[in-house]
């Protein structure tokens, strides 16, 4: 079956610190994997998907095939890289997105 | 504001009443999708269209829902006889028919069933 799954919850941190937000998948084919990001009172919006493979506001997220994982890198954090964030496997056929439970980010000053 | 708009943001219904939400995607899009998510989840997909045509239900979507994207523009998610399990956010996203495409997301129809 596919799935997604993000194991924590919450994830608190202090300005500079470096974040991971972990991300695991299930899924029988050549996966296609995003990040997505849901900011205070805004709409859900994409951050970053595996295959462009470059860095947006600072996050990077490589996927790795063996050990089925797509994790959310971040060498300093910032304020406001506060959010939610939710990791997305994507149908190629339907683009049909299967979420994980999402992660809140919360980067203390 | 031109990205995809959903209509209401928010609706209070009692139980047992029928209430629809109206999405307008993007307009070059050809792809629409509706989610549903509940309190401390992911969104959940419900169905996709491509054009008017309805490719994909999921099992989660029940007889009393439906969904229609008559001309291939906006589309409309009805659920009849609403039950307190139906309390949600309604997600409505659209994108291009491609591999690795961005799906963009509209702000969402809150229901809540009294």
């Amino acid at each position: 079956a596919q799935r997604v799954t993000q194991p924590e919850k919450l994830l608190s941190v202090f300005k500079g610190a470096p974040v991971e937000l972990k991300c695991n998948y299930s899924y029988s084919g050549s996966p296609e994997l995003f990040w997505y990001v849901q900011y205070s009172r805004q709409r859900l919006q994409l951050l970053l998907r595996h295959i462009s493979r470059e860095s947006i506001k600072g996050f990077t997220a490589d996927l790795n095939k063996g050990e089925t994982s797509f994790h959310l890198k971040k060498p300093f954090a910032q304020e406001e890289d506060s959010a939610m964030y939710y990791c997305a496997l994507g149908s190629s056929n339907t683009g049909k997105l299967i979420f994980g439970q999402g992660t809140t980010l919360q980067v203390k000053p | 504001d031109t990205g995809v708009s959903q209509d209401p943001r928010h609706k209070i219904t009692k139980r047992g009443q029928n209430v629809t939400f109206r999405c307008d995607p993007i307009s070059e899009h050809n792809r629409l999708y509706w989610y549903r998510q509940t309190l401390g989840q992911g969104p959940e997909f419900l169905t996709y269209f491509q054009n008017e045509a309805q490719l994909e239900k999921s099992r989660l979507l029940s007889d009393r829902f439906s969904a229609e994207r008559p001309k291939g523009s906006f589309s409309t998610l009805e659920i009849q006889r609403t039950e307190q399990g139906d309390s949600a956010m309604y997600l409505c996203a659209s994108s291009l028919a491609r591999e690795n495409t961005e799906a963009f997301f509209g702000q969402g129809t809150r229901l809540t069933v009294v």
